[in-house]
């Protein structure tokens, strides 16, 4: 069974510009998280998709939104780029959701100018 | 707002020594823990989880579960140098059922 995919895998951007990053998860599974991986503050959640619905968020400005397709497949978009928004991006994918197992993508590597 | 406190490292060992790796969580409420290991430049990669208090174990891993001392730990039996790694202490569960909390992290290198 094939694994999660991330696309691209590596992004440089300047100040104000967006970014669309986009996650496949393994095949059956409908839950898709993010998170932003930084040396200063380690792995954060940004949000959860389950069945095209947001179900939990984390403590981002709006700036980082997000949405899940009816095949599962997700995106998440960051508009108006800052420097601190450089990070490592990761996707995970879960069958249930919730408390259950998480598996993440090789990740986008974002580099803000 | 969730706490994860793992022990801070960096851990070093010998090759054929036992890991001990240790996490601290702050929500009674926690349902699911996890552990990941990541190489540095990839990934997170899900290696053992646990619901239950007690023992887990899956080859040389042993995960350990005390929700009354909120506590998990991870234990590396005959530890190899390919498990050089950061490993991740994860906690889900309570209100906010479906994120993972993470904590920082303990750098483990085994020596040969």
């Amino acid at each position: 069974k094939a694994g999660v995919t991330q696309t691209p895998r590596y992004l440089i951007k300047t100040r104000g510009q967006q970014v669309t990053l986009s996650c496949s998860p393994i095949s059956g599974h409908r839950s898709v998280s993010w998170y932003q991986q930084t040396p200063g503050q380690g792995l954060q959640f940004l949000f959860e998709y389950f069945s095209e619905t947001q179900r939990n968020k984390g403590n981002f400005p709006g700036r980082f939104s997000g949405r899940q397709f009816s095949n599962s497949r997700s995106e998440m978009n960051v508009s108006t780029l800052e420097l601190g928004d450089s990070a490592l991006y990761l996707c995970a994918s879960s069958a249930r959701g919730g408390g259950h197992e998480q598996f993440f993508g090789p990740g986008t590597r974002l580099t803000v100018l | 707002q969730k706490e994860v406190e793992q022990n801070s490292g960096p851990l070093s060992v010998p090759e054929g020594a036992i890991a001990s790796l240790n996490c601290t969580y702050s929500d009674r409420g926690s349902q699911s823990f996890f552990w990941y290991r990541q190489y540095s430049g990839k990934s997170p990669e899900l290696i053992m989880f646990i619901y239950s208090n007690g023992d887990k174990e899956d080859g040389r891993f042993t995960a350990q579960l005390n929700k009354a001392s909120q506590y998990v730990s991870l234990l590396i039996r005959d530890s190899q140098p390919s498990d050089s790694a950061t490993y991740l202490c994860a906690v889900s569960g309570g209100s906010t059922l479906g994120r993972l909390y993470f904590g920082r992290g303990t750098q483990l290198t085994v020596w040969p």
